[in-house]
């Protein structure tokens, strides 16, 4: 049952240009969204969120994108850097039933210096 | 902020011994939390702690696992007559908040091979 889906387990870039990297989930309780990046033997880093009340977070060269009614939401990075390349993980929160934090399976992205 | 502390980093063992993980979180983070997370998938939930209290366990969880938080502050994970299966990096999470809206600090995690 993977409530956090990411359909894209790979993303290349050209520095420069914009990554955008997709999420999808399917339990209408989560309302806290999150993305994590992770670099090989470490552990995941949190980059930012979005809450169900808003639509569009920006944090620097990172924007989220939440669309409730297609339960879709979205990291856009600007410009891209050969430094972002690491593995993206998309992941929610309910509002009820614990604080527990469902993870997706991740998109590893390469950015082309 | 030192981060969340794990040790080991690395355990191999034999199937069939018991194993056990150590989690140092944030210090000031009341929450603690258990992922696992295999080859080419993300973080899977397995406990969580609020304080000393633990609040949830995963159904993925079996009776040979159990986690404990005395005193509400570092975690241990042991791990029963392993299993092969139950190769994968185990990882600690930190949290502090009183609602849904605190991102969790992730430790580096133990990697636990099982021959």
């Amino acid at each position: 049952d993977q409530q956090v889906k990411q359909n894209s387990p790979s993303l290349s870039v050209q520095e420069g240009r914009i990554s955008i990297l997709n999420c999808d989930y399917t339990n209408s309780m989560f309302d806290y969204f999150l993305w994590y990046k992770k670099y090989p033997a470490e552990g995941p880093t949190f980059l930012i969120s979005i809450s169900s009340i808003k639509d569009k977070n920006e944090d620097g060269r990172f924007t989220v994108f939440l669309n409730k009614s297609a339960k879709h939401l979205s990291l856009h990075i600007v410009p891209s850097q050969p430094g972002d390349s690491a593995v993206y993980f998309c992941a929610a929160s309910p509002s009820r039933g614990g604080f527990k934090t469902i993870f997706g399976a991740g998109t590893r992205l390469f950015v082309k210096a | 902020d030192t981060g969340v502390s794990q040790d080991p980093r690395h355990k191999i063992t034999k199937r069939g011994q018991n194993v056990t993980f150590r989690c140092d979180p944030i210090s000031e983070h009341n929450r603690l939390y258990w992922y696992r997370q295999t080859l080419g998938q993300g973080p899977e939930f397995l406990t969580y702690f609020q304080n000393e209290a633990q609040l949830e366990k995963s159904r993925l969880l079996s009776d040979r696992f159990s986690a404990e938080r005395p005193k509400g502050s570092f975690s241990t994970l042991e791990i029963q007559r392993t299993e092969q299966g139950d190769s994968a990096m185990y990882l600690c999470a930190s949290s502090y908040g009183q609602g849904v809206d605190s991102p969790l600090h992730f430790g580096n995690g133990t990697r636990l091979t099982v021959t």
